[in-house]
């Protein structure tokens, strides 16, 4: 069974304060995906990596970083979290051919006070 | 089932029913779809893919139907359960990582 974890369920944050979200997962899969996910806007990306220190951007990459030192592990940072930040984070992984089904973590509810 | 504004569409079966759950697509290049289940406060998970050479699919009490002609997607879920109900939603991808997801339907069964 694949399985991806993400480090925290919730998160209370301050404006102002960096945030690192971690997601790690256990299939040696090559692709790791971070993900916003709002109500009525269903799921955006935010930023992509196909390989180790590889990153691409996604559609909605303003306001965020990602660092990919480890094949199973890919983080999200949030330099200075803002209150339109608040939102839930959901990273997936899948093998690097086209077509192949993205998992997806238990997701990271972040709260911006 | 695609959003409307900020309310998901939403349906709502007596347990035991079948559901049928719909997705319109609008690239005619995707070539492989899934359909996912969320439940609340949950991540998305995999229930069951098709690829475009299929328009069919069947896993356990679960049918996904594909029409390449007017590009649509189901989900047919059998003697719907409580634990069915949650959201479903779509991804559709040609490829090169560019999976894009429908908002969703909320499931709702009636016990």
């Amino acid at each position: 069974d694949v399985k991806v974890t993400q480090s925290s369920r919730y998160l209370v944050k301050r404006t102002g304060e960096k945030v690192f979200l971690e997601c790690v997962q256990d299939m040696d899969h090559e692709n790791m995906f971070w993900y916003r996910q709002d109500p009525g806007l269903g799921l955006r990306l935010i930023y992509f990596s196909y390989d180790v220190k590889m990153k691409e951007k996604g559609d909605i990459p303003e306001g965020y970083s990602v660092s990919r030192e480890k094949k199973e592990r890919f983080s999200l940072i949030l330099e200075s979290a803002s209150t339109n930040q608040t939102s839930m984070y959901l990273c997936a992984s899948s093998f690097s051919a086209a077509g192949y089904t993205q998992y997806f973590g238990p997701g990271t509810r972040l709260t911006v006070l | 089932g695609e959003s409307v504004g900020l309310h998901l569409p939403t349906l709502s079966v007596q347990e035991g029913d079948n559901s049928i759950i719909n997705c319109a697509y609008s690239n005619s290049a995707s070539d492989y779809f899934i359909w996912y289940k969320q439940e609340s406060g949950k991540g998305p998970q995999f229930i069951i893919d098709i690829r475009s050479n299929m328009d069919k699919r069947q896993g356990q009490r679960v049918t996904v139907l594909l029409n390449k002609t007017v590009k649509h997607l189901s989900l047919q879920i059998a003697a719907t359960q409580p634990g069915d109900s949650a959201v479903y939603f779509c991804a559709e991808t040609s490829g090169n990582n560019d999976m894009r997801f429908g908002a969703g339907t909320r499931l709702t069964v009636k016990p």
